[in-house]
């Protein structure tokens, strides 16, 4: 059965700073990989996806993510984090087969301090 | 923005009373789904469609029912609510991972459940 497990459930970064936030993903065939951002109060928005070729993808606001399929694991990367990035980030993978179902970790919410 | 409206945004019901959420696109959007949104949980999938009349369950089906009588609308139903059922649930639609594979999201409806 597919999962995605967020080892994380809370992390703060300092403005500026770099960061790094853990996904692994357990499904038997190609993933379909995702990242989405929730601001308080809002919807999902996707900050980027994988689907196949180069394993590093690179998304809005200046995120990055890395597939590897040796770990299982599609981290997502931010080289210098703003104030505005503080929200709440799921990982997701998706099903190929018929009803392309896609299922999501239990979020990793990022406080950032001044 | 993608076109997708849920409704009621918000509602509060008491315990055994049914309640029906609706999800509208205008996107024509093969697939669509519901989540629900529970503190320490991420999201998780309830039922999703992929086609007028094809709909199959999620993780986390039981006490929840679902139609799709046209493309346009995925309708959920809690047939007797129950406290447990208190939560977000967001609709979200996709063209399928054979084309963009993007996941899009409604704003939520919040349910209270007394």
């Amino acid at each position: 059965a597919q999962s995605v497990t967020q080892p994380d459930i809370h992390i703060t970064v300092s403005e500026g700073a770099s960061l790094e936030l853990r996904c692994n993903y357990s499904y038997g065939a190609t993933p379909y990989l995702f990242w989405y951002v929730q601001s308080p109060g809002q919807g999902l928005q996707l900050l980027l996806k994988y689907f196949s070729g180069d394993t590093l993808v690179q998304g809005i606001k200046g995120f990055e993510a890395e597939f590897k399929r040796s770990q299982s694991s599609f981290n997502l990367r931010k080289p210098s984090v703003h104030w505005s990035d503080a929200a709440e980030y799921f990982c997701a993978v998706a099903t190929s087969n018929t009803g392309n179902q896609f299922y999501f970790g239990t979020g990793t919410s990022l406080t950032v301090i001044p | 923005d993608a076109g997708i409206t849920q409704s009621p945004r918000h509602k509060v019901t008491e315990t055994g009373t049914p309640v029906t959420l609706r999800c509208h696109q205008t996107e024509n959007h093969r697939y669509m789904y519901w989540y629900r949104q529970d503190p320490g949980h991420g999201l998780r999938l309830i039922h999703y469609s992929y086609g007028v009349k094809d709909t199959d369950k999620g993780e986390v089906s039981d006490g929840y029912s679902v139609s799709r009588s046209k493309t346009e609308d995925f309708l959920l139903t809690l047939e007797s609510a129950t406290s447990s059922q208190t939560s977000v649930y967001f609709c979200a639609i996709s063209e399928g991972l054979t084309n963009t594979g993007e996941l899009f999201f409604g704003e939520g409806s919040r349910l209270t459940v007394l």
